[in-house]
């Protein structure tokens, strides 16, 4: 079955470091997504590509970083000077620009830093 | 900027009512509207989308409906039951740019037995 794959489920840290958070998609997207979801907020945009090799600032993007190596992966790190990283964070991705199919998303990672 | 407004925040209600989710936009030049639901810890799940040209879409109990000229976007729910308790989510697009989705930040929902 195609979809999105976002490890780990769970993920803490030491406040100071850095950590990866992984997004795999094997629906041939081109587009995919980095979300942040805290409690009352709503979702807000931190990264968005459209295309391997290329990404964009969203309204969050400090603090946090991506790359896009290769078309089905594209993996979130939050760094040190993200000043409150814990949150919900979502991937997610799309067929083409306009968007031709329905944003799909994967299951989150739920990261704690202390 | 797209603002998108999803009133009520959250909602009760018995099983089997008829319930309406209400979804606003700011800017009514929009390419898509999808309706999303999210169960506690998980991530989202597409219900239904609209694309700009369409009135509504239908998908078993679940009727969603797009007035751009005011707005607006309902989703209705028929014959609620327990296992629609969730938070719904609307997602507009806008035309040109880089359609990039923006969120309303939902509605929490619970059908009581």
């Amino acid at each position: 079955d195609g979809g999105i794959t976002q490890s780990p489920k769970y993920l803490f840290r030491k406040e100071g470091q850095n950590v990866t958070l992984s997004c795999e998609q094997n629906l041939n997207h081109d587009a995919m997504y980095w979300y942040r979801q805290d409690p009352g907020q709503g979702l807000r945009l931190i990264y968005y590509s459209q295309i391997v090799n290329d990404f964009q600032k969203g309204d969050i993007a400090e603090g946090y970083s991506v790359s896009r190596e290769k078309k089905e992966s594209f993996p979130l790190t939050v760094t040190s000077a993200q000043k409150n990283p814990t949150a919900f964070y979502l991937c997610a991705s799309s067929m083409g620009q306009p968007p031709s199919s329905p944003l799909h998303f994967g299951n989150g990672t739920r990261l704690t830093v202390t | 900027k797209q603002e998108v407004t999803q009133i009520p925040a959250a909602l009760s209600v018995p099983e089997g009512e008829n319930l309406v989710l209400n979804c606003s936009f700011t800017d009514s030049a929009i390419y898509n509207l999808q309706w999303f639901r999210q169960d506690p810890g998980k991530g989202l799940t597409s219900l239904l989308l609209i694309q700009s040209s369409q009135r509504e879409q239908t998908s078993g109990r679940l009727n969603a409906s797009l007035d751009k000229s005011s707005g607006r976007s309902t989703l209705y729910i028929a014959a609620s039951q327990p296992g629609d308790s969730a938070t719904y989510l609307c997602a507009v697009l806008l035309s040109g740019g880089s359609y990039i989705p923006t969120f309303g930040r939902g509605t929490s929902l619970i059908v009581h037995p």
